[in-house]
């Protein structure tokens, strides 16, 4: 088994420039998330996914839209990148139990580190 | 709302010291408790967790007790080696599917 692998490792944007960053699990897991990581600020939630077909906003979703594209793959996009998107970007996959339970492993991807000029 | 707090760093320890990173959280439900940690280069990955108030999660000779009285969650080791060096991070659960983390407490170990 992979886990969550994330595609491209490494990306430099122009001001206004799109693109999609691509994760992918193979853990036959529910939810999917995705996740921005700036310098101490600890991780914060841009959107997720909690069962396949469904998307919910985060903490910080202004400028990013995503797409749940079967149960396995759930991406982001940004449509016009700016500056202030420079970032580490990680995805990351659970469980997503239906019984109400609060525990819920995540599982990371190794990250994408986006540089926008 | 849900936040987690940590112990602000970074922290440097010579190898064989005893180490504490501090956590708290709030205390909003009954979350479940965690601690992920993240090596150079690397995505997270769980080091230990607690469901409920009193259990302790261990791993890899680090150990943190769920303290419901004082809403805390501390990491500890008491024999810290060079392969430790690594960011860590405290997360409580928010709902059935997200995570609250800290801000992350960078931990280096020198020989």
């Amino acid at each position: 088994n992979a886990g969550v692998t994330q595609t491209p490792k490494f990306q430099v944007l122009k001001t206004g420039q799109s693109m999609t960053l691509q994760c992918a699990q193979d853990m036959n897991h529910n939810s999917m998330y995705w996740y921005r990581q700036d310098p101490g600020m600890g991780l914060r939630l841009i959107y997720y996914s909690a069962s396949e077909g469904t998307t919910d906003k985060g903490e910080v979703p202004n400028g990013y839209n995503v797409s749940r594209l079967n149960k396995r793959e759930f991406s982001l996009r940004l449509e016009s990148a700016a500056p202030s998107q420079t970032s580490v970007y990680f995805c990351a996959s659970s469980e997503g139990s239906s019984s109400g339970s609060t525990y819920n492993e995540q599982f990371f991807g190794p990250g994408t580190r986006l540089t926008v000029l | 709302g849900n936040s987690v707090t940590q112990m602000e760093g970074p922290v440097t320890l010579s190898e064989e010291a005893f180490l504490t990173i501090n956590c708290t959280y709030t205390a909003t439900g009954y979350p479940s408790l965690f601690w992920y940690v993240q090596y150079p280069g690397e995505g997270l990955q769980l080091l230990l967790k607690a469901t409920k108030a009193d259990d302790k999660g261990s791993n890899k000779g680090f150990e943190a007790t769920y303290r419901k009285e004082t809403t805390s969650f501390h990491l500890e080791k008491g024999s810290v080696q060079v392969s430790d060096s690594a960011v860590y991070f405290c997360a409580r659960s928010s709902s059935a599917r997200q995570l609250t983390f800290g801000s992350g407490t960078q931990l280096t170990v020198l020989p």
